[in-house]
């Protein structure tokens, strides 16, 4: 149990493009979806908590603007990177809770690659 | 604001022998979680051990194990009878109880390599 599934493990878009990038919880219900970035050789750091049907909370210097996540059910969180930038190069992992447990489900993870 | 330290880019140790992980961290909380997660080539993120920081017991996951001492804030982890397979980044990470605050904050890493 307790599957979090990422699509696509794999993008390589355009400069200027977006692109959207989706966390989806197979079993269970997802009150909380977290995204993370890492850059090689580097710790995941938090980019923004969402809640299902509410807006998402950023951390401290991420765009909301180019991030743009969106949390419309208990199952799905998408994260899109608008007008990417090969800087927008990265690692990009999720990862889901539900209400009341403190343990987060991580996804495999989506490397986007920015040309 | 919570910190975690990792002060070991990187470990290596005999297969078969025992390794210890150092993880410290800084917080003015009293109520919170401490984890080990380890993460391999696939860069899959896996769960190895949580302890709550109420409890004084250190947790134990079969060849892992946990030395915590609140006071000190230190939380390292001990592999006992390291296999290939333990081969991997390894982080430390702290999560508030509170559950209006649920995000999880980590440490650098430290890259564990596994000697035949």
């Amino acid at each position: 149990g307790a599957v979090v599934s990422q699509h696509p493990s794999r993008v390589i878009c355009k400069s200027g493009t977006s692109v959207k990038i989706e966390c989806r919880s197979l079993d269970f219900q997802a009150t909380t979806m977290f995204w993370y970035r890492q850059f090689p050789k580097q710790s995941l750091m938090l980019m923004a908590t969402s809640n299902e049907g509410s807006k998402a909370t950023y951390e401290q210097g991420v765009e909301k603007d180019k991030f743009l996540i969106n949390h419309a059910s208990l199952t799905l969180s998408t994260l899109t990177v608008t007008s990417a930038h090969p800087e927008d190069s990265s690692f990009y992992i999720c990862s889901a809770k539900t209400a009341w447990v403190y343990e987060q489900y991580f996804g495999p993870g989506t490397r986007l690659t920015v040309t | 604001a919570q910190t975690v330290t990792q002060s070991q880019p990187e470990m290596s140790v005999q297969e078969a022998e025992t390794v210890t992980l150092s993880c410290t961290y800084d917080t003015s909380e009293s109520d919170y979680y401490l984890f080990w997660y380890k993460q391999p080539p696939s860069r899959q993120m896996i769960l190895v051990i949580r302890q709550e920081a109420y409890k004084q017991q250190n947790a134990t996951e079969n060849r892992f194990s946990v030395n915590f001492q609140k006071a000190a804030k230190s939380f390292s982890l001990k592999i006992s009878d390291s296999q290939l397979g333990d081969a991997a980044m390894y982080f430390c990470a702290y999560r508030s109880a509170d559950f209006g605050n649920e995000k999880l904050t980590f440490g650098t890493g430290t890259r564990l390599t596994i000697i035949p």
